[in-house]
């Protein structure tokens, strides 16, 4: 068992520019959630995918977006990048049984943009 | 609207005293609570949940909580604390949609002096 990873863990971007975060599942898990995570704070929900399609969205713009593929895999994609943006994003990934078995985060890949 | 609140932001305490981190959620938020932790630079890591049943739940490395639903809450315990023990803690909730997305508290830092 493999557990959640993410690439890359750390990433600086310029205002304006765009970004793409990848998350590979733990095996088995086929829901994938994003949440950011500025300092000090708790995380926020950004969105979630089952099946390849989105199935729940948090209080984000659509410059916000992302992907799941056949394998589960999933990223999240930001244009536009604004400074308020720099935080640290975490990937989720949950089994068949959701809630039951839990949820297991990876370690985050933790964006600043300059 | 939906709320978890944690009613401390830093908690100070010995090696091998008790501790007790708090947390209130809304009512409006379904009873699926969490709690993770989270060490520097690192992802979460899930220390219990409480879906159903008993309404103590007893979690990883020691720590226990309890769901009470009169008083919407599920404070998390340990009888005696480690200085491995210090990191920061989140309790969460699950919103009353079906997405399973997690509301999270703002963290409580649990600092553990010898």
């Amino acid at each position: 068992e493999t557990g959640v990873t993410q690439s890359p863990t750390h990433l600086i971007k310029t205002r304006g520019q765009q970004v793409t975060l990848r998350c590979s599942s733990q095996s088995g898990h086929n829901t994938v959630s994003w949440y950011q995570q500025a300092l000090g704070q708790g995380p926020q929900f950004i969105f979630q995918y089952y099946r390849e399609e989105e199935n729940g969205r948090g209080n984000f713009p659509p410059r916000f977006s992302g992907l799941q593929f056949p394998n589960y895999s999933s990223e999240l994609n930001v244009n536009a990048l604004e400074l308020d943006d720099s935080a640290l994003y975490l990937c989720a990934s949950s089994d068949p049984r959701g809630l039951r078995g839990g949820y297991t985060f990876g370690s985050g890949t933790r964006l600043t943009v300059v | 609207a939906q709320s978890v609140t944690q009613l401390d932001s830093q908690v100070p305490v010995f090696e091998e005293a008790p501790v007790e981190l708090r947390c209130n959620y809304s009512s409006s938020v379904s009873v699926y609570l969490f709690w993770y932790v989270q060490y520097p630079n690192q992802g979460l890591q899930l220390l219990l949940k409480y879906l159903s049943g008993s309404t103590l739940v007893k979690g990883i490395n020691g720590f226990e909580a309890e769901f009470n639903k009169s008083q919407t809450s599920f404070h998390l315990r340990k009888p005696s604390v480690h200085i491995s023990d210090t990191a920061e803690y989140f309790c969460a909730a699950v919103g009353s949609s079906n997405t399973g997305k997690l509301i999270f508290g703002q963290g409580t830092t649990l600092q553990v002096k010898p």
